[in-house]
């Protein structure tokens, strides 16, 4: 079954480190996609990235790069010198290619990594 | 600004009452889905639609019922309302309706049932 875990309830770090929130998946599909969305404290859901299951690369946009490692399952998201406004939810997610009649469209969310970064 | 558009944005109503939520996709997007946010259940997919048909459902109880129209928005209705319906409900859209498309959420909808 398709599930995705994100072991890490709460970090909380001071301005300017580095933080990894830790991301890893399950799925039977060979076609599937990853993603990252932000929840700051207004609520709203925030679209940061995607990534499909045949693209390996690592991508970075800025203070944020993304970790993608089939062989352990694992789509990391790292803040390099984090800023009090990256405190938020943040949320991994799934979506599978639909090989083995799974969810095809919608998300399979982790429980969130809760971010407080301190001044 | 996501592009999704959810009304109301807050709303509080009465045990056994019945609400409608309405969204608005992004301009092209024919997939519209709904989820529940609740503390002890996390972000929950309730049912997909796209281009007006129903095509995947989740988690959603069957005092819930949802439907796209013509014009592809979509409105989520939620019937018999108990305490523990309260929740964020989210909206959101995609171009297409299968595994790969980028699924934008709106603001969402704050249900408080008293």
């Amino acid at each position: 079954a398709q599930k995705v875990t994100q072991a890490q309830t709460e970090i909380s770090v001071v301005e300017k480190e580095d933080v990894t929130l830790d991301c890893v998946y399950e799925t039977r599909d060979t076609t599937y996609y990853l993603f990252w969305y932000k929840q700051p404290p207004s609520g709203e859901l925030v679209f940061l990235i995607r990534r499909n299951s045949f693209d390996e690369q690592n991508e970075i946009s800025g203070r944020y790069s993304w970790n993608f490692q089939k062989s352990t399952s694992s789509f990391n998201f790292t803040i390099t010198a984090s800023q009090v406004v990256d405190s938020a939810v943040y949320f991994c997610a799934l979506s599978e290619g639909g090989n083995y009649g799974g969810s095809q469209g919608n998300l399979i969310f982790g429980k969130g990594t809760k971010l407080s970064v301190k001044p | 600004d996501s592009g999704v558009t959810q009304t109301p944005k807050h709303l509080i109503t009465a045990t056994g009452q019945r609400v409608t939520l309405r969204c608005s996709p992004r301009s092209g997007d024919l997939s519209v889905y709904w989820y529940q946010q609740s503390l002890d259940q996390g972000l929950q997919f309730l049912i997909q639609y796209y281009n007006g048909e129903e095509r995947a459902k989740g988690n959603i109880l069957e005092r819930f019922s949802a439907q796209q129209f013509p014009d592809l928005h979509s409105e989520l209705n939620l019937s018999s309302l108990e305490l523990g319906d309260s929740a964020l409900y989210f909206c959101a859209s995609s171009s297409g309706g299968t595994g790969g498309n980028t699924i934008y959420f709106g603001e969402g909808s704050w249900l408080t049932v008293v």
